[in-house]
């Protein structure tokens, strides 16, 4: 199984630029990366997925190297609203069990 | 509304009652699981289902049953539940692609379970 690790939390202010970073040395070829978050009492919501080089969608970008070890959740301008655990998953393969990181915990603070 | 439900949101039992966490989804989707979700631990996944009478344990399948034999329903079943099942539990489906993998993952509002 593909072990993920993410910093346990960060703190951003409004209007800036967040970068979240997952390291996934054993990712295997076929896994994909995605990414979730989660507020408190809910479940988690998609946010972004990825292969290989760059994704983007109306709400994030993703970022992954060549050698595909870690990927990079890019929130551009956060704001209150993004305040909430992001997890990276790894392993995106109906076949095999699917493995969370445990969440980094983003703050933004006005 | 597309949605993942799931019943009861909240259940306080006692150790060795069997219980049954039901699941559905009205998308019509192939892939469907179960995680529990614990403080510091993040999500863990127990069983996952690629679709109808087909199920595979997940990292933390012990103590856990489950069943798919309805395409949209996915219920989660513990026999004699224990204290250490006490969780916040969530379940999940999604679209299976081409190839065996899935994409966006829809969840359930969870289910607080409390085992006394």
């Amino acid at each position: 199984l593909a072990k993920t690790t993410q910093p346990i939390s960060m703190d951003s202010y409004e209007g800036q630029e967040v970068n979240i970073t997952c390291s996934h040395n054993n990712i295997a070829t076929n896994d994909y990366i995605t990414w979730y978050q989660q507020f408190p009492s809910q479940g988690p919501r998609f946010i972004i997925q990825g292969y290989k080089t760059k994704v983007t969608n109306e709400v994030a970008s993703l970022f992954i190297p060549a050698d595909r070890k870690s990927s990079t959740l890019s929130l551009p301008r956060v704001s209150l609203s993004d305040t909430a655990v992001y997890y990276c998953l790894v392993g995106v393969s109906g076949n095999t069990p699917l493995v969370f990181g445990k969440g980094t915990r983003l703050s933004v603070i006005a | 509304e597309a949605q993942v439900t799931q019943n009861p949101r909240y259940l306080i039992t006692v150790t060795g009652k069997k219980l049954t966490v039901t699941c559905s989804q009205n998308m019509n989707h192939e892939y469907m699981s179960w995680y529990r979700q614990d403080p510091g631990l993040g999500l863990r996944q127990i069983y996952y289902s690629m679709n109808v009478e087909v199920t595979d344990k997940g990292d933390v399948p012990e103590g856990y049953k489950v069943s798919r034999k309805e395409k949209r329903n996915f219920p989660l079943i513990l026999e004699s539940p224990s204290p250490n099942q006490t969780s916040l539990y969530f379940c999940a489906s999604s679209l299976s692609l081409t190839g065996g993998g899935i994409y966006e993952q829809y969840f359930g509002p969870g289910t607080r379970l409390t085992v006394t």
